[in-house]
């Protein structure tokens, strides 16, 4: 069964920092990988997609890379910002089937100014 | 385009009572999801649908019915709410040709 964790659970950095959120996986056989944003009692925004067949995908100052050999993602955040602050997850999709993303349950960001 | 939006946003419920969570989507969407997210556990997904008048059981389907009469909506049903159910719920859809989730605003259900 495939799981997705993510370490730390918990982040915290100065403003202005450049940092790493960790995505690992068990089964490498996914289809697409995606980060989304959550902010406190609110839904989930997505913030980048990365198909199977790709390594990375750039959105601003996010940059999320994927190995799927490995079974690892990353989503690296430069100059970080206190609006930055939220908890972050990372979801894949095991086949183009309806069947619906596994999550990770998250990194939660804080970044103090 | 409001994309995907869940009614209501808050609900407290006695045990026993029963409810029906809607989801409607305006981006004709062919995907929909129910997730329920609790804290230590992550988002769980509860039921799905592949299109019109299809569904299917997720990974927490017990208590729960759905239903997709029209390609936009998914209905949520808890026929005899339980205090496990407690949770907030999360509708999402995604097209059929691109795999990019989009999710609702969440509901926060509480049962006592």
């Amino acid at each position: 069964k495939q799981e997705v964790t993510q370490i730390p659970a918990a982040l915290s950095v100065p403003e202005g920092e450049n940092l790493v959120l960790n995505c690992s996986f068990t089964d490498s056989a996914i289809y697409n990988l995606q980060w989304f944003r959550q902010d406190p009692g609110k839904g989930l925004t997505s913030l980048l997609l990365i198909q199977s067949s790709q390594r990375e995908q750039t959105s601003g100052r996010l940059n999320a890379s994927l190995d799927k050999s490995s079974g690892r993602s990353t989503l690296y955040i430069a100059a970080s910002q206190p609006g930055d602050s939220a908890t972050y997850l990372c979801a894949l999709l095991e086949s183009q089937a309806g069947t619906a993303l596994i999550f990770g349950k998250g990194t939660t960001l804080s970044v103090s100014s | 385009n409001a994309g995907v939006t869940q009614t209501p946003k808050f609900r407290v419920l006695k045990t026993g009572q029963s409810m029906t969570l809607l989801c409607a989507q305006d981006m004709n969407h062919e995907y929909m999801y129910w997730y329920r997210q609790d804290p230590g556990m992550g988002l769980r997904l509860i039921h799905y649908s592949v299109g019109e008048g299809t569904t299917a059981k997720g990974e927490v389907p017990d208590g729960y019915n759905v239903s997709r009469l029209k390609k936009q909506n998914f209905l949520l049903g808890l026929e005899s709410a339980a205090p496990s159910q407690t949770s907030v719920y999360f509708c999402a859809s995604r097209p059929g040709g691109i795999y990019e989730q989009y999710f609702g605003p969440g509901t926060r259900l509480t049962v006592t």
